[in-house]
Parts: structure tokens; C-alpha cells; sequence
């Protein structure tokens, strides 16, 4: 079966320092993989996505920046975070099955920026 | 960018109650509408996806309707049980696009 890992599960940085998120997938091949963040009082915003190695779709221009090195891993990462950078941020993988592509998630990091 | 609204934001209700809740989306390029269940500090849980007007989902006690023409999905739970108490997401996606564009969330407790 598919499972799906991230880490760490909460993160407290401080304003100006640098960020990486991993999120790793086992059990499947090839996945579309998938960043997302949700900010306090907001939905679930797409930030990043990638159909392969090296593929990476930025869905909003922002402080961030994404990485796929290996099939199954995805790093989320910054330079120098922001206070608007804290928010729950979510890994998740897709697959093409019977015409149909679901979305299964991580169990996500908290990140909080002071 | 698709504008996926949910309604109402917040709902308490008692436990043994029903209760339903709506999303919206455009309906033009429609290809499929996704259910999620999410309790706090755990993942996302996907229950449902949608493809055709028309289509009624069921799982257990909670069950969910399409109407790609108008542009809405309900969601419905009977007899409603504390361990329902959750947010649900709905999110759909484009013909021929990986994304999934979220809405907001509704935040259901259901109070014993």
C-alpha cells in the first residue's frame, strides 16, 4: 500500500531564516506530487506541483520554492521566511487510475514563523 | 484559478441530527468533484469523487449528490455522530489538469 511521509510535523522558525519541508511518497511510481498551504482562516491554496523529476508548476508567485530530486520526494523549501509563510502545509500524491486522478495527503507540518 | 465556494463556513448541530452543506463551482470545463474529510492533526481523507451530472455517492452515513450543469454538490450526513465532527473540503479540477483548486472548508461539530 501507499504511504506518504512528512516531516517535521511542526516547525517554529524565526523570520528571515531558511525553511525545508520533505515529503516523501513509497509504494508507488511515478506520482504527481503536490504542495499546498493553508494560511490561518483560509483554504487550502496550491502552491506547487510536479509531473516528474525536475518538473516543478508554481501555482502563485510567492517566497518559496520547490525541488523534486528523486521520483517519490518533494522538498519545499525558502531562502528567508516571512511572517505570512507560517501557516499547515500539506504533501500529496496522485495517481491515473481508471481515468480518474485522487489526491491522497500527508499528515502535514505546522509551520509558524514569529 | 477556479472559484470553489462552501457553505455554510460553520455548523453545530446535535448528535442523531442530519445535516447537509454545499458546494459550488463553475460549471463550465467541469471534470471532477472531490470530497474531503479532515480532522484536526491528522490528513486529508478522501470520500468521494465525481465526475457525471447526476452521480450519488453513499459511504456509510454520509452520502453526496452532483449537478454539473448548475454547478453544485451536496453532502449529506444522517444521524450525525460527535465522531463526525470535522471540516469537509470540496475541491474540483478541470478537464485535462492535475490541480485541485479547494474551497474554504466547512467546519461541522456535532454536539452530544
Amino acid at each position: 500500500s501507499q504511504t506518504i511521509h512528512q516531516w517535521p510535523a511542526t516547525l517554529v522558525q524565526p523570520v528571515g531564516s531558511p525553511l525545508s519541508l520533505e515529503c516523501t511518497v513509497e509504494g508507488t511510481s511515478n506520482p504527481n506530487l503536490y504542495w499546498y498551504r493553508q494560511a490561518a482562516g483560509r483554504g487550502l491554496q496550491l502552491l506547487f506541483y510536479s509531473v516528474g523529476i525536475g518538473q516543478i508548476s508554481s501555482e502563485v508567485p510567492q517566497n518559496l520554492s520547490a525541488s523534486r530530486p528523486q521520483d517519490r520526494q518533494f522538498i519545499l523549501s525558502s531562502k528567508k521566511l516571512l511572517l505570512s509563510d507560517s501557516g499547515f502545509y500539506l504533501c500529496a500524491w496522485s495517481v491515473l487510475a481508471g481515468g480518474r486522478r485522487e489526491q491522497f495527503f500527508g499528515p502535514g507540518t505546522r509551520l509558524t514563523v514569529l | 484559478i477556479l472559484n470553489v465556494e462552501q457553505s455554510p463556513q460553520s455548523l453545530h448541530v446535535q448528535e442523531g441530527d442530519s445535516t447537509n452543506f454545499t458546494c459550488s463551482f463553475p460549471s463550465s470545463n467541469f471534470y471532477a468533484l472531490h470530497w474531503y474529510r479532515w480532522e484536526t492533526a491528522k490528513s486529508p481523507e478522501a470520500l468521494f469523487v465525481m465526475t457525471l451530472n447526476g452521480d450519488e455517492k453513499k459511504k456509510g452515513r454520509i452520502s453526496a449528490t452532483l449537478n454539473t450543469k448548475e454547478g453544485y454538490s451536496y453532502l449529506y450526513i444522517k444521524g450525525s455522530q460527535p465522531e463526525d465532527s470535522a471540516t469537509y473540503l470540496c475541491a474540483c479540477n478541470r478537464g485535462g489538469a492535475n490541480n485541485l483548486f479547494f474551497g474554504t472548508g466547512t467546519r461541522l461539530t456535532v454536539i452530544p
